[in-house]
């Protein structure tokens, strides 16, 4: 029973082809986020959609987009994948956004770009 | 310097044995502390959850929150095998909303 899946779970891309991460949760939560976890360092959060409400962080690059068509889902596209972007992207819910409420997170996509 | 500091490991104890984690912090607003255990290639799922100071218990875990200090620890007794993941501590205030902070992880090695 799988509340947060993402897919792939690997996936391979070339330096500036544009790729698309996928999110899908059963949880009907209302709140879905995605975090860039780059090898042994802490998972940075780049955006979160509450509802169809979009919030990017400040620091967040312009060649990091997100699209949530339904609350089920929610894509993460990188337009021009660098060397830098290779990492483990975790896509995230939550059933609203009070301080402290509880996210759970997907298994992750590992992005490599050659 | 980082928001979040937390030693990256590897923490290796033999089974049975207590692990002792922790994490210090610099910005003194963060209220809400979690303990995150992260296996590997998986995502991260929420094992603690402390709001302010003092200590939370739950089965072989146990969280503290040290304020004055800056300073949270878990701790994790009679450690088997299974713990063995890396364990990634969390913390938010209250006009962070739901925005957690991340320290980097330790990674924990529970030997037979």
């Amino acid at each position: 029973d799988a509340m947060v899946i993402q897919n792939p779970r690997y996936q391979v891309t070339q330096f500036g082809k544009p790729v698309t991460l996928s999110c899908s949760q059963t949880l009907n939560h209302n709140v879905m986020y995605w975090y860039q976890q780059k090898s042994s360092q802490a998972p940075k959060l780049l955006f979160h959609y509450y509802d169809k409400d979009f919030n990017n962080e400040a620091d967040t690059p312009d060649n990091f987009q997100s699209r949530r068509p339904n609350t089920s889902f929610c894509f993460l596209d990188i337009r021009s994948p660098g060397l830098g972007d290779a990492a483990m992207y975790l896509c995230a819910t939550s059933r609203g956004l009070t301080v402290g409420e509880e996210q759970y997170f997907g298994p992750g996509t590992r992005l490599t770009v050659t | 310097q980082k928001e979040v500091e937390q030693d990256p490991g590897p923490l290796s104890v033999p089974e049975g044995a207590i692990v002792s984690l922790n994490c210090t912090y610099s910005n003194s607003a963060f209220q809400y502390f979690m303990w995150y255990r992260q296996y590997s290639r998986k995502g991260p799922e929420l094992l603690m959850y402390t709001y302010s100071s003092g200590n939370k218990e739950d089965g072989r875990f146990t969280a503290q929150v040290d304020k004055s200090s800056k300073y949270i620890s878990l701790f994790i007794r009679d450690s088997q095998p299974s713990d063995s993941a890396t364990y990634l501590c969390a913390m938010t205030f209250g006009a962070a909303g739901n925005k957690l902070t991340f320290g980097g992880g330790t990674r924990v090695l529970v030997k037979p």
